[in-house]
Formats: C-alpha cells, structure tokens, sequence
C-alpha cells in the first residue's frame, strides 16, 4: 500500500513559469512533510518541510502548500529556471517514527 | 554543512560475493539509514539505526544486514549478492525526529 503518492511521473514546464508538483498521502498520523530534489548519479538534497501545524512555508523561489483534510501537499515552484530541472521526491513522517516515507518522485523538466 | 559520504561511487561484484558499502557521517547524528533507488520505484528503506549497535528493518530488508559499531559509521552489508540487488544504494544521517535526512552522494551497484 503505497502511503505517499506522487501521480505525475514527469512534469514539463517552460523557464520563467510556474512548476506545480504534487503529492498525496493515506496515513493521516503523519505530520511532517519534506520535499528532495535530486539530480542524476547525486544523492537526494533537502529543499523545503512543513509541519502540520502549518498550511504554507516558503523559501525564496520555493513554497510548499499543506491541505490536511485533503491529504494533500504541492510544491510551487516561481519562477522556474532550467537548473530546476531533476526529480522531485515528496516525503512524509509522523506516529512517533524516524522514518520518512517517500514518493516514488516526479521528474521536472525546465525547457529555456 | 553535514557531510554524509560513501566509500564508493561506482561497484561491480559478481553474482554470490560478500559486498560491504560503507557510510561515514561527520555531524554527530543519532540516526542512520540505508536506501535503495530504482526507477519508478523511487526511495525504499533496507534499514536504519537509531543508536550505536541498535538496527530496525525498513520495507525491503531481506538480502541485506547492517553493523553500526561506531556513531558515525554505519555499514550496508549484502551476504550473497544477486543481480536483483544491482541499483543505486544512498545512505542518510538525521540528528532527530522532525529533521531532514542528510543524504551521501549514492553508491551505484552492478552485480553481474
């Protein structure tokens, strides 16, 4: 049973536009979400968490949106740039675990 | 800056070999894990250590065992290794709960 969803395998997008990537989740004890970026032959890199206390947080180009009773978290990302480009894994943790439950991530295409 | 590393980039073993990959950790972090990445499967725990010889399973711990004698080190070890186990393996470090994981750079496995 897959807990984290991401339904989009790729995403397409052109430079200077807005990205939208999206994730739901299943398991409503989780509480903390983080959104990785990660390039080819790289390990994954952090970009942005929310808690559940919370609904928005930004961080410069990036804004991570938290719909609890939807179950459901976004990534917006403005404007996008072509370096932007990598896949994007949604995570999720919660009930008192340390371990992070991932999406199966989203490949994000930036076109200059 | 947490600087998670990995004793090899890149590793080709024959199929029935003992493979050791390694992971080094230098911010002090309780926690450690091990995770395999294939494609469109996305990120799935082996195991991961909360504490110095303690170990729990994650989701797809079968074929694997981990050793973490030390706080800072924490060892992937595959028995008999099969070419199903080829993939790229990450390893991650988190001081807490509600922290991002730190993730190494990948070690991407071959088993012909």
């Amino acid at each position: 049973d897959q807990q984290v969803k991401q339904n989009s395998p790729s995403l397409s997008v052109q430079e200077g536009r807005i990205s939208i990537l999206n994730c739901d989740y299943t398991n409503s004890m989780f509480d903390y979400f983080l959104w990785y970026k990660k390039y080819p032959a790289e390990g994954p890199t952090f970009l942005i968490s929310i808690s559940s206390i919370k609904d928005k947080n930004e961080d410069g180009r990036f804004t991570v949106f938290l719909n609890k009773s939807a179950k459901h978290l976004s990534l917006h990302i403005v404007p996008s740039q072509p370096g932007d480009s990598a896949v994007y894994f949604c995570a999720a943790s919660g009930g008192g675990s340390e371990k992070l439950v991932f999406g199966k991530g989203t490949k994000l295409t930036v076109n200059p | 800056d947490v600087k998670v590393t990995q004793s090899s980039r890149y590793l080709v073993k024959r199929t029935g070999e003992k493979v050791f990959l390694e992971c080094v950790q230098d911010m002090d972090h309780e926690n450690m894990f091990w995770y395999r990445q294939d494609p469109g499967l996305g990120l799935r725990l082996i195991y991961f250590s909360y504490d110095v010889k303690m170990k729990e399973k994650g989701d797809i711990p079968e074929g694997y065992s981990v050793s973490r004698e030390k706080k800072e080190r924490f060892s992937l070890i595959l028995e008999s290794a099969s070419t199903n186990q080829t993939s790229m393996y990450l390893c991650a470090s988190s001081p807490s709960l509600y922290y991002e994981q730190y993730f190494g750079p990948g070690t991407r496995l071959t088993v012909t």
